[in-house]
């Protein structure tokens, strides 16, 4: 079993100040997890993943998370927000090997970014 | 590699109508995932394929849906005798395999009147 929580609905920020989304998992086993941004009208698109390797993650357009087992943790952080990081943020549990196969996402954070 | 392509983008449907979706993957991605998705929510799995077999449908995909993948290549998605309560975004993913991140196309929004 697996289930995902995003802690917060809805996050404002600043224009230039940092960002936290933070997102909490539960899983029988050991997981991957993701990190998705939709824009209003738009598809899902990949921010960054992990999959067992280094536990702070890298993704696209400055953004990064860090996994935290003992937490059981995957926050997603960016130091500066810009105005197009304005849009709704999912955060993505799936298993892997015989597990794999479901995903289950989070509800979502509603991500707005004042000038 | 034109990505994940769904068709149509956009379905209005009367209750009780048949309705099918189609799904085009990104070629050589061996996994096939449906999920839908309703305003103000994340998407809901219902069910994946690997290669042209089915290996898990989730609760939520009554006896009145029915998804099929021939050949491994492209998939259909068929609700029949529509409801109001189906409507809703039906997305489509693609993934290369299991330890691979999942590629989403635009999504079919069905509206049933």
């Amino acid at each position: 079993a697996q289930s995902v929580t995003q802690l917060d609905s809805h996050v404002s920020v600043s224009e230039g100040t940092p960002v936290l989304l933070r997102c909490n998992y539960s899983s029988s086993y050991s997981p991957s997890l993701f990190w998705y941004v939709q824009h209003p009208n738009k598809g899902l698109q990949l921010l960054l993943k992990y999959t067992s390797a280094a536990t702070l993650v890298k993704g696209i357009n400055g953004f990064e998370a860090e996994f935290k087992k003992s937490e059981t943790s995957f926050h997603l952080t960016k130091p500066s927000a810009h105005m197009s990081d304005a849009a709704e943020y999912f955060c993505v549990v799936s298993g892997r090997g015989t597990n794999a196969g479901k995903s289950t996402f989070g509800d979502g954070t509603t991500l707005t970014v004042k000038p | 590699d034109t990505g994940v392509s769904q068709n149509p983008r956009h379905k209005i449907t009367k209750r009780g109508q048949n309705v099918t979706f189609r799904c085009d993957p990104i070629s050589e991605h061996n996994r096939l995932y449906w999920y839908r998705q309703t305003l103000g929510q994340g998407p809901e799995f219902l069910t994946y394929f690997q290669n042209e077999a089915q290996l898990e449908k989730s609760r939520l995909l009554s006896d009145r849906f029915s998804a099929e993948r021939p050949k491994g290549s492209f998939s259909t998605l068929e609700i029949q005798r529509t409801e109001q309560g189906d409507s809703a975004m039906y997305l489509c993913a693609s993934s290369l395999d299991d330890y691979y991140e999942q590629y989403f196309g635009p999504g079919t929004r069905l509206t049933v009147t």
